[in-house]
């Protein structure tokens, strides 16, 4: 089965640091970009950030220079370290995978999310 | 970057089309033919439904059709079921090489 799994939420007060950790299973993982949407209590979808099979890839101008990708394909993993959190960071945090190696966009596998709760 | 804009709420009857628009700029929804819907339900994640404008994914019921013209994109839900009550958001790849989601649109079977 095709899945992604999404830990390392929780609660941090504002100016601290949490990194969440997406397991990928079922696929190549090292063939797809994946991504990372944020949902805020009440709210829409945000983009936050992607990184492709080699470790590039960019970010929403809200967290840049805040938040940071990396990706180590032997675990299956994408990482996203957070740093200097803000109340406005607070939201369900989505892993997502682009839906082939061929192209950059249609994220169709999902995480479960992990919540960030900024607060203090 | 602004949120692509979409109509707050759709309503329609069971069996009825219901079309929801994504309104962009020429700098994100006007410039590719990368435009994504997903459907959300209260407390599931996304689903991708159309992607690159107007194809599905496998599994993807051919009720939902997707299009374009210009700077908006437009999601077509055809043969309206219950089920389809749900959270409707779409987004587009930018010329900054990030990605912009739509405002959401609540879609209320009548």
């Amino acid at each position: 089965e095709v899945q992604l799994v999404e830990s390392g939420g929780g609660l941090v007060q504002p100016g601290g640091s949490l990194r969440l950790s997406c397991v990928g299973s079922g696929f190549t993982f090292s063939d797809y970009w994946i991504h990372w949407v944020r949902q805020a209590p009440g709210k829409g979808l945000v983009w936050v950030s992607r990184v492709n099979g080699v470790g590039n890839g960019n970010y929403a101008d809200s967290v840049e220079g805040r938040f940071t990708f990396s990706r180590d394909n032997a675990k299956n993993t994408v990482y996203l370290q957070m740093n200097s959190l803000r109340d406005e960071d607070t939201a369900l945090y989505y892993c997502a995978r682009v839906v082939g190696p061929t192209t950059i966009a249609g994220l169709d596998v999902w995480g479960q999310g992990t919540t960030v709760t900024v607060s203090s | 970057q602004s949120a692509l804009t979409q109509p707050a709420s759709v309503s329609g009857s069971p069996g009825q089309s219901i079309t929801i628009s994504c309104t962009g700029t020429s700098s994100d929804v006007g410039s590719y033919n990368l435009v994504s819907w997903y459907q959300q339900h209260p407390g599931r994640a996304p689903k991708l439904i159309i992607y690159e404008v107007d194809k599905r994914p496998s599994g993807v019921s051919t009720r939902f059709s997707g299009s374009k013209s210009g700077n908006t994109a437009s999601l077509t839900i055809s043969g309206l079921q219950p089920e389809d009550e749900a959270d409707y958001y779409c987004t587009s790849f930018t010329t900054r090489h990030k990605y912009v989601f739509g405002s959401g649109a609540k879609v209320t079977v009548l």
